[in-house]
């Protein structure tokens, strides 16, 4: 088992209100990911860090924003949710060896605006 | 364009028997290579991965995969499927060219082992 933790697992909330899903790994990877999942499978890279203080947005436009300021947490933040943030989101990290390292994922957080 | 296919949505297999999830790509320079599985209600795990060398790499849980240039092709594979492998298997390419590293990730394929 890969030593990366994403909490909640599951989160069902109202529209409107602010989250932050959280994610730490133990690894002291440099890189770290957020994936968005749809329900049908298809992985959507939305942020990606390279180290602290750095972040990047992803390939799918996301109104969430994330923070790197330790090595080892990389949490997410909606300011506002609504039903459309309904989907499953995947957090990784990937170490040393550069490209050709694999990810390690978390259990992933499954997130419900109602 | 960078892409990585995934032909089949959907493959069933007898256990016992062998099975092959399909995966071809598309990148400018040469290709680092991975697949990974996904279980119900779970994160991803790496199961293997290409990157120079030897053809036929092999992984966990008894999978191997075989990296074929000419047909630009990283096919998975295992002899004999059993129950449990039944999961999502994500086929996965980076490029070593250019300054984008990113993974490119297919689509997907759900894999049914009936009993």
């Amino acid at each position: 088992e890969a030593d990366i933790y994403q909490t909640p697992r599951y989160l069902v909330i109202g529209t409107g209100k602010k989250i932050t899903l959280e994610c730490s790994q133990t690894m002291g990877h440099d890189k770290m990911y957020w994936y968005q999942q749809d329900p049908g499978m298809e992985l959507h890279l939305i942020h990606y860090s390279y180290g602290v203080n750095s972040t990047e947005k992803g390939d799918l436009s996301s109104e969430s924003t994330v923070s790197r300021i330790r090595t080892e947490h990389f949490p997410l933040t909606l300011e506002s949710a609504r039903p459309s943030h309904t989907s499953q989101y995947l957090c990784a990290s990937s170490g040393p060896g550069g490209w050709v390292t694999e990810a390690f994922f978390g259990q992933g957080t499954r997130l419900t605006v109602v | 364009a960078q892409s990585v296919a995934q032909p089949e949505d959907q493959v069933n297999v007898a256990e016992g028997n062998p099975l092959t999830v399909k995966c071809t790509y598309s990148v400018s320079g040469n290709p680092y290579l991975f697949w990974y599985v996904q279980y119900p209600n779970r994160g991803l795990q790496f199961l293997l991965k290409y990157i120079t060398g030897d053809n036929l790499v092999k992984g966990s849980y008894g999978f191997e995969a075989e990296f074929n240039k000419s047909q630009t092709s990283f096919h998975l594979k295992k002899p004999s499927a059993l129950v449990s492998d039944s999961a999502l298997y994500f086929c996965a390419v980076r490029d070593n060219a250019g300054n984008n590293r990113k993974l490119i990730w297919g689509l997907g394929t759900s894999l049914a082992v009936n009993p």
